[in-house]
């Protein structure tokens, strides 16, 4: 079945602890993605990524960084979470850049005290 | 970021028509969709129109798209209490074919 997944999909942690978001697609997708997802903004983007080891910011990239070693995997690391990173994030990915439609992962409930 | 902007609730009745809609910015879009979400559950595409096209029909599911007011709509016919959710307009920027913008999201609320 084509997916992306999240790992964890809730998570509580305090500021300050380090933390990742690992996702994953079985699409052999080139391009992937991660957004947050706040009451009345919508879904914003923080990074993306068009292939392996290629990556960009997106509107609201600070305090987050990723990387692309492998195709399928794009994890989304806080080096230093602060509370106003708690939000409902999404991993996403597509064929390539002139691909219609995104997959989106389950989503992640991230809460940082 | 180019801006997309929808109003944030919608009540309608179970039976009768719904209509959501989108207003964005970017003069360059290539697709612009329309998503579901459920709560507590992820993004479901319910249906997209290339930006060179007026309007697509999906069973119940009609979309309207204006280039030159740069207006989106999508109209549920028969709406049923299984309708009730978050709907997301959203288009792929012609200027980066990497990015996307969401709008803020449509509650829609259906009673029996």
């Amino acid at each position: 079945e084509a997916q992306v997944t999240q790992n964890p999909r809730y998570l509580i942690t305090v500021t300050g602890k380090k933390l990742t978001v690992t996702c994953s697609q079985n699409m052999n997708h080139e391009y992937m993605s991660w957004y947050r997802q706040d009451p009345g903004l919508g879904l914003r983007q923080i990074y993306y990524s068009m292939n392996v080891e290629v990556t960009d910011k997106g509107d609201v990239p600070e305090g987050y960084k990723v990387s692309r070693k492998e195709k399928r995997n794009f994890p989304l690391i806080l080096e230093s979470p602060s509370p106003n990173q708690t939000s409902l994030y999404f991993c996403a990915s597509t064929a390539g850049a002139l691909s219609y439609e995104q997959y989106f992962g389950p989503g992640t409930r991230l809460t940082v005290t | 970021g180019e801006d997309v902007e929808q109003s944030l609730f919608l009540s309608v009745r179970e039976g009768d028509s719904s209509v959501i809609n989108c207003t964005y910015t970017d003069s360059s879009s290539t697709y612009l969709y329309w998503y579901k979400q459920e709560p507590g559950a992820g993004l479901q595409l319910l249906t997209y129109i290339f930006s060179n096209m007026d309007m697509k029909q999906d069973q119940r599911l009609t979309v309207l798209l204006n280039k030159k007011d740069k207006h989106l709509s999508l109209r549920i016919a028969d709406t049923q209490t299984g309708d009730s959710a978050i709907y997301f307009c959203a288009e792929k920027s012609g200027n980066n074919f990497n990015k996307f913008y969401f709008g803020s999201g449509t509650k829609l609320n259906v009673k029996p």
